[in-house]
């Protein structure tokens, strides 16, 4: 299998522009999870589906983030509109059955 | 929530040393948690887990051990050698298909 895919991999934008990550978790696993990375927060949970459907969304920082999982083989994590504080690493993993979670690489997001 | 602590946040050894790190956790409903190793640019990757029925796994040179009654849980890394040199991260669930609950990591540097 080719592990959890996420694209694209570095994103540059600017203030007040909409942006939107993709991730393909691994096939068959049935959880699919959104973490977000930075240097003052480290990991944090945003957001997380089981079955495709939202489970815990808590962590979603405001309004402007917005996830969906409408197949069992695809996520978006949608953020609108962007603004500077928003500039991390978004990771997505999945898991099957409440084992071990596996991490894509990865979506550098910068926005100026 | 829950809360993950964890110490310290360098910790620089001789190779073939030992390592340890340690983390406390505030849910005492968490009963899952995992180490994740990252190394610079890459994707959290997990090197061992253990659940809550368990007090100490192994795997090699590498070790967890789990104290319920006081919430904390700690990774040993034995005869250290360069490639153990990265950011290591502690979590904690609640199991099954929850998210994580991340410490803020732990940079660990091997001396030649």
């Amino acid at each position: 299998d080719a592990g959890v895919i996420q694209s694209p991999r570095h994103e540059v934008t600017e203030m007040g522009q909409e942006v939107t990550l993709r991730c393909k978790p691994i096939s068959g696993h049935n959880s699919l999870f959104w973490y977000r990375q930075t240097m003052m927060r480290g990991l944090e949970l945003l957001i997380y589906f089981n079955n495709n459907v939202p489970i815990d969304d808590s962590g979603m920082p405001e309004d402007r983030f917005s996830a969906k999982m409408p197949n069992a083989s695809f996520s978006t994590l949608k953020i609108q509109p962007s603004e500077p504080r928003d500039s991390a690493v978004y990771f997505c993993a999945s898991s099957f059955e409440g084992t071990i979670q596996y991490f894509g690489a990865g979506t550098r997001l910068s926005v100026l | 929530g829950e809360n993950v602590e964890q110490h310290p946040s360098t910790l620089s050894v001789q190779e073939g040393d030992s390592a340890v790190i340690k983390c406390t956790y505030s849910d005492s409903a968490s009963n899952y948690f995992p180490w994740y190793k990252q190394e610079l640019g890459k994707r959290p990757q997990l090197i061992i887990d253990i659940r809550s029925n368990v007090g100490e796994k192994k795997d090699q040179r590498i070790a967890v051990t789990l104290n319920k009654t006081a919430k904390h849980f700690s990774l040993h890394i034995t005869e250290t050698q360069p490639e153990d040199s990265a950011v290591y991260f502690c979590a904690a669930s609640g199991g099954g298909a929850d998210g994580l609950t991340f410490g803020k990591g732990t940079h660990l540097i091997i001396q030649p």
